[in-house]
Formats: C-alpha cells, structure tokens, sequence
C-alpha cells in the first residue's frame, strides 16, 4: 500500500543533543512538507521541498534542517539550537503543483525533551 | 499574509445531533479551501474539499459550501456518531510568491460525541 512511514512514533530527547526524525513516502510524490503542531496552534510549516536537492524554509525554520537527497525521503533533524522542541511532527506529501491539490499525511512523530 | 480563523473548541455533542464548525479566511488571491480530519494518535486525512467559490464539498455525511462573499466554509453533518470524535481542521491553499501550494491551517476544533 502507498502511504507515508515516519520513525520514529515517540522520541525522547536531552536538552543540547541533535535528533532526527525520518520521513519516508512510496506515493511517487515530488513535494514533501514537515509540521509542527502544538495544542491550541494547529499545525505550523517548518520546511517544504518540492524536488530533490531542493527545500525551502516555512514559517518557523529556526532550529530544524533537512535534506532531500531522495525523492522518497525527506528526514527532519532537531537542533539543540531549537529552544522548543517538545512537539508533535508531521510529514506529509503532494503532488507538485496541483491546484486545489490534497496532502498525504504520516502518522507523527512526538519528540520529548527531557 | 493568508489565514484561517476557525472556532475554538471542544464542540460537545450528544450522538445524532446536527453539527456545524465555523471556518472564516482569508486570502489575497482565490484559495482552494479544505477540511482536514484527525483521529486520536494519527495523522490528518483529507475529509473534503472545494476549489472554487459555490463550490461544495462533501464526505462521509460532512459538507461545506465555499461562500466568497462571507469568505466562510463551514463544516456540517445532520447526524453526528460516536466515530466522528477527533479534531477538526479548516485549510487554504497558499501559494505567496512562489507559484507553488502551501496549506495554512486553522488551529483546529475538537469534536466529541457522546453515545
């Protein structure tokens, strides 16, 4: 079945270490996307990439990077330069340019700094 | 920049009642608008969707009525079942200056229904 896999499911975390949360989708999809959400703010676009070797910073970019050296995997690491990073993530996918076009989502990644 | 605004939750209601989750935008330009749905521990699923304004999307029971003039597209279903618990989420198609589609989302309203 297509879909997307993030890994892991739950992640803990101390403070000052680096982790990475992988994304992985056999969709065939060009665009691929992470989010943040936290209660009460709904989900908020860290970065985006719509094709490989290529990504774009979404609205809260500080203290996350990312690669996309293939077109099925999109892996997200958390930098202890991240002053928040107790969340919920998302990764999700799409078809580059499509109008009105639906994204597909993972099942989530929660990560815990302890 | 584009935003969604939608009620705050939780919507508390007894099963087969009749729901309505307000979603207002707004938007530069002439987003496509979509409701997506969240089940406890899961990701989104796309729930329904309109691309153009009198547009109406509709799925499993829920629709929503693209209205350009009150910039509005709420959710409703007649009757609402236990199943349909989860949090709720109104989005827009952003594309800024880039040509190329982002979603902004409501902060999302969690439904509860009770048998």
């Amino acid at each position: 079945d297509g879909g997307i896999t993030q890994s892991p499911k739950y992640l803990f975390r101390k403070e000052g270490q680096n982790v990475t949360l992988s994304c992985e989708q056999n969709l065939n999809h060009d665009a691929m996307y992470w989010y943040r959400q936290d209660p009460g703010q709904g989900l908020r676009l860290i970065y985006y990439s719509q094709i490989v070797n290529d990504f774009q910073k979404g609205d809260i970019a500080e203290g996350y990077s990312v690669s996309r050296e293939k077109k099925e995997s999109f892996p997200l690491t958390v930098t202890s330069a991240q002053k928040n990073p107790t969340a919920f993530y998302l990764c999700a996918s799409s078809i580059t340019g499509s109008l009105g076009g639906e994204l597909f989502f993972g099942e989530g990644s929660r990560l815990t700094v302890l | 920049g584009d935003s969604v605004t939608q009620m705050e939750g939780p919507v508390t209601l007894s099963e087969e009642a009749f729901l309505t989750i307000n979603c207002t935008y707004t938007a530069t330009g002439y987003p496509s608008l979509f409701w997506y749905v969240q089940y406890p521990g899961e990701g989104l699923q796309l729930l329904l969707k309109a691309t153009k304004a009198d547009d109406k999307g509709s799925n499993k029971g829920f629709e929503a009525t693209y209205r350009k003039e009150t910039t509005s597209f709420h959710l409703e279903k007649g009757s609402v079942q236990v199943s349909d618990s989860a949090v709720y989420f109104c989005a827009l198609s952003d594309e800024g200056n880039t040509g190329f589609q982002k979603l902004v989302f409501g902060t999302g309203t969690r439904l509860l229904v009770s048998p």
